[in-house]
């Protein structure tokens, strides 16, 4: 079992089209975080968030940290097809010793 | 030039063959980290590294093995290679108080 899940697993989608991405979890963290991966590279950081309700918008990307600090959505206004690639959420919590967890990531194909 | 370099960045091994995996960074960072990625199994974390005199072991240590021979460089090893750890690997770094990571660009390993 998966401490943080996102879904959905697998979006493929028309370009200009509008899409969520969630990361939910039972744990509390004290901050969250979204990588890009494209293939053949390692991840790349989006964004921190560590404030409970926290929106940061980057371009057409729009993040948000849940209340309670137990989960996360990334949306995408208007995709393009360089957005394709594997996102992935990962948390920071005293609990976990202030390593990241990782979701199992959703990967997004969007089609010109 | 990349901060977070790895080599090799593709190895094809035998069953029972030693294999070491190296990491080196240019971020000036204290902290670093080894992942492995399996499909839909997001990044599971073998050992991290707070420190040249720290060693840790991560969610799955079992048959790897770390050394960090300076504050740059984060070595993995496989002491006896064995197939189920094909997998993507990656190193990451980490400045110390701040979850963001910044991956390497990822070592594809076959283990036949």
């Amino acid at each position: 079992t998966q401490l943080l899940e996102q879904s959905p697993q697998f979006l493929s989608i028309q370009e200009g089209e509008n899409l969520t991405v969630y990361c939910n979890s039972s744990s509390v963290f004290s901050s969250l975080q979204w990588y890009r991966q494209e293939p053949g590279e390692g991840p790349v950081l989006l964004v921190t968030v560590v404030t409970g309700g926290e929106v940061k918008k980057l371009k057409r990307l729009t993040f948000q940290f849940g209340d309670a600090r137990k989960d996360s959505s990334l949306h995408i206004t208007a995709a393009q097809p360089g957005d394709t690639g594997l996102y992935l959420c990962a948390g920071a919590s005293a609990e976990y010793g202030n390593k990241l967890v990782f979701g199992a990531g959703t990967i997004l194909r969007v089609k010109s | 030039d990349a901060d977070v370099t790895q080599t090799p960045r593709n190895r094809i091994t035998k069953t029972g063959k030693r294999i070491m995996l190296e990491c080196s960074q240019t971020k000036g960072h204290d902290r670093m980290y080894w992942y492995r990625q399996d499909p839909g199994l997001g990044l599971q974390l073998i050992y991290y590294s707070f420190d040249v005199k720290d060693i840790n072991k991560g969610e799955i240590s079992d048959g790897y093995s770390v050394s960090r021979q300076a504050q740059a460089k984060f070595s993995l090893s496989l002491e006896s290679a064995i197939p189920n750890q094909t997998a993507l690997y990656f190193c990451a770094t980490s400045a110390s108080g701040r979850p963001a990571q910044y991956f390497g660009p990822g070592t594809r390993l076959t283990v036949l």
